[in-house]
């Protein structure tokens, strides 16, 4: 069974607080995902990682950074939290198109971390 | 720009009910489609998916998608609704890249609540 999982599954960070949200997945994916999900606008990519040290931008990155030193750690970065970004941020990994199994683009997620700022 | 609508935002069934929920895309490439589910306070999870073939794709728990191409929809149906498929729904549409890349896009999410 995949397991993604995160390091928190409530946060509370004050205003102006640097915050690290961590994700772990044990099956050697090379792509990892950091979304954020909110009431009626559903999940948001932030940023996503194709492999080690790769990095892209989402549709909504302002704000944010992220970190990928390990295969399997992608780490998301709140450089200075806002109240706008009380939310659900979930983390997702799954094998590139390129591996030859069943289900090729199918992601798994993590529980969810759910980050108030105050 | 892509993207994915869901047009029911809330839905309330009784059980046994029949049920679909509306999901369209705007992407004029070739696109893989997908349904996640999320029960309360649980992961997101796989319902169903289609990436080519039979546009008719079942899933887990007696669920089924039809992909209409000309329609650029993707619409979840369920004969008869439980107590237990109380949950939020995402459509997904895999927007592909350039090499092994890719994204997907989710809907707005449905949430469904089933009456016992």
């Amino acid at each position: 069974d995949v397991k993604v999982t995160q390091s928190s599954r409530y946060l509370v960070k004050r205003t102006g607080e640097k915050v690290f949200l961590e994700c772990v997945q044990d099956m050697d994916h090379e792509n990892m995902f950091w979304y954020r999900q909110d009431p009626g606008l559903g999940l948001r990519l932030i940023y996503f990682s194709y492999d080690v040290k790769m990095k892209e931008k989402g549709d909504i990155p302002e704000g944010y950074s992220v970190s990928r030193e390990k295969k399997e750690r992608f780490s998301l970065i709140l450089e200075s939290a806002s109240t706008n970004q009380t939310s659900m941020y979930l983390c997702a990994s799954r094998r590139p198109y390129s591996y030859r199994v069943e289900s090729p683009y199918e992601q798994y997620f993590g529980p969810g971390t759910r980050l108030t700022v105050t | 720009a892509q993207s994915v609508s869901q047009h029911n935002h809330h839905v309330i069934l009784s059980e046994a009910a029949s049920l679909e929920l509306g999901c369209n895309y705007s992407y004029g490439g070739t696109v893989n489609l997908f349904w996640y589910v999320q029960y309360p306070g649980q992961h997101l999870q796989l319902l169903l998916k289609y990436f080519s073939g039979d546009p008719l794709v079942k899933g887990i728990k007696g669920f089924e998608a039809e992909f209409i191409k000309s329609k650029f929809s993707f619409n979840l149906r369920k004969p008869s609704v439980q107590w237990s498929d109380t949950a939020e729904y995402f459509c997904a549409v895999m927007i592909h890249g350039s090499g092994n890349t890719g994204k997907l896009i989710f809907g707005q999410g449905t949430t469904l609540q089933v009456k016992p």
